[in-house]
């Protein structure tokens, strides 16, 4: 069965600096997805990152990126130049593109604190 | 940009009251989920629909839970006999197709059960 484990439940960072939320995930499968979301304390899940896991270069979206290591199966996100705004739970999912359905499976969550 | 719209915002209900959540996907996405919070927990897969059926839904979907996709464009869960553990938020989403990567999210409908 597949799983998300996000060790972390909550993180501190000064702003400006760099973080990394960490994510192992386990999964029988060859063809799968591996999505970052964030979620503000108004609590709407806004979409960050994904990286597919035929992807040989790890994805990147601004200030976002997505450090995969795929023999250890982890997909950690690297929030660099950190801003107030940042401060939010951030889940790490997972989608198995070989299932019947392209359902996500979440992890348990990141409380992401920046400090100024 | 098109979005993924969800009312009420917040329903109180009384416990063993039916409640029906409302969701407005995006217009040309085919797949369509519904996805629940309990406050402070991750987020857990309800159920997926496509071609106006049920594709897969987990074992928290059961007998009191139904979905409709009644219009063509709303698409709504239905909680037969509202119990106080039904008390999250519940999540809307959809997708364009099987392999999309994206599923984008509705705002969320926050649901108390009194």
């Amino acid at each position: 069965a597949q799983k998300i484990t996000q060790t972390q439940p909550g993180m501190f960072v000064q702003e400006k600096e760099a973080v990394t939320l960490d994510c192992t995930y386990d999964t029988s499968d060859q063809s799968y997805g591996l999505f970052w979301y964030k979620q503000p304390s108004s609590g709407e899940m806004i979409f960050l990152i994904y990286q597919g896991s035929y992807d040989e270069q790890n994805a990147t979206e601004g200030r976002y990126s997505l450090n995969f290591q795929k023999a250890r199966k982890s997909a950690n996100l690297v929030i660099s130049a950190s801003q107030l705004g940042d401060s939010a739970m951030y889940f790490c999912a997972m989608k198995d593109y070989g299932g019947a359905t392209n359902k996500l499976i979440f992890g348990t969550g990141t409380l992401l604190a920046v400090q100024p | 940009e098109p979005e993924v719209t969800q009312t009420p915002s917040h329903q109180v209900t009384q416990m063993g009251q039916e409640v029906i959540l409302r969701c407005v996907p995006i217009s040309n996405h085919l797949y369509f989920y519904w996805y629940r919070q309990i406050l402070g927990q991750k987020v857990e897969f309800l159920v997926s629909f496509y071609n106006n059926e049920i594709s897969e839904k987990s074992e928290i979907f059961d007998d009191q839970f139904s979905v409709e996709r009644p219009d063509g464009s709303n698409f709504t869960l239905k909680i037969r006999s509202t119990k106080l553990e039904d008390s999250a938020m519940y999540f809307c989403a959809s997708a364009y197709g099987h392999s999309s990567y994206e599923q984008y999210f509705g705002p969320g409908t926050r649901l108390t059960v009194t």
